[in-house]
């Protein structure tokens, strides 16, 4: 069983704050991390597939950093919108991603 | 490309009743996944297919569950019998070859009642 870790699990923050989040894996046998962002009642969304450590991934305000070595990868979202309010999953693994529980982001206007 | 499609959106069925959730993947794809979600346990990989064939099964719960891919297009996963606790939003994702982001459906909500 790999063990992804996220946290917080939640977290609200003002608009226009800037936020980032962690998630926690198992650093050997490293294949790849995803980001997904899960808003209620839709399906996960991919944002980020990482697979070389020291990666910096970015999507709009939204990046993502990976460490193979010491096993995590910090989401940061910049000047956070109301439209940022949503749970971001990581995933760990290769043909198996295991998700972890998630972050629940809640931007207040 | 309509992405991938799930069906039914929700089903409610009584106790002891077979289930029957199916799936159809991105053309292309050649990863097929099944994930169950609930708020104890999150989202949890039950079993995944590469090139229509089962590779890990190992989180399927038990015995009253089965998935199988007959084809590239398509994919169920069954109960049989139902019960309460397997109440749940279903998702099934795809992937092509290697480490790409999946791209999940829709989701079927499963009402056991």
């Amino acid at each position: 069983i790999l063990n992804v870790e996220q946290s917080p699990q939640s977290l609200h923050v003002q608009e226009g704050d800037s936020t980032n989040f962690t998630c926690s894996f198992p650093s050997s046998n490293f294949y790849a991390l995803h980001w997904y962002r899960w808003e209620t009642a839709k399906s996960p969304e991919a944002l980020f597939v990482m697979t070389l450590n020291g990666d910096e991934k970015k999507k709009g305000r939204i990046s993502a950093t990976l460490n193979t070595k010491e096993g995590y990868s910090y989401l940061y979202i910049k000047g956070s919108q109301p439209e940022d309010s949503a749970t971001y999953l990581c995933a760990f693994g290769g043909n198996d991603m295991r998700f972890g529980a998630g972050t629940r982001l809640t931007v207040k206007p | 490309d309509a992405g991938v499609i799930q069906s039914p959106r929700h089903e409610v069925t009584e106790m002891g009743q077979e289930v029957t959730l199916r799936c159809k993947p991105i053309s292309g794809h050649n990863s097929l996944f099944w994930y169950r979600q609930t708020m104890m346990r999150g989202l949890e990989l039950l079993i995944y297919f590469n090139n229509n064939v089962p590779i890990d099964d190992s989180g399927m719960p038990e015995d009253r569950f089965s998935a199988k891919m007959p084809n590239a297009s398509f994919s169920t996963l069954k109960i049989q019998p139902s019960e309460p606790r397997d109440s749940a939003v279903y998702f099934c994702a795809s992937s092509p070859q290697g480490w790409y982001g999946y791209t999940f459906g829709s989701g079927t909500r499963l009402t056991v009642v």
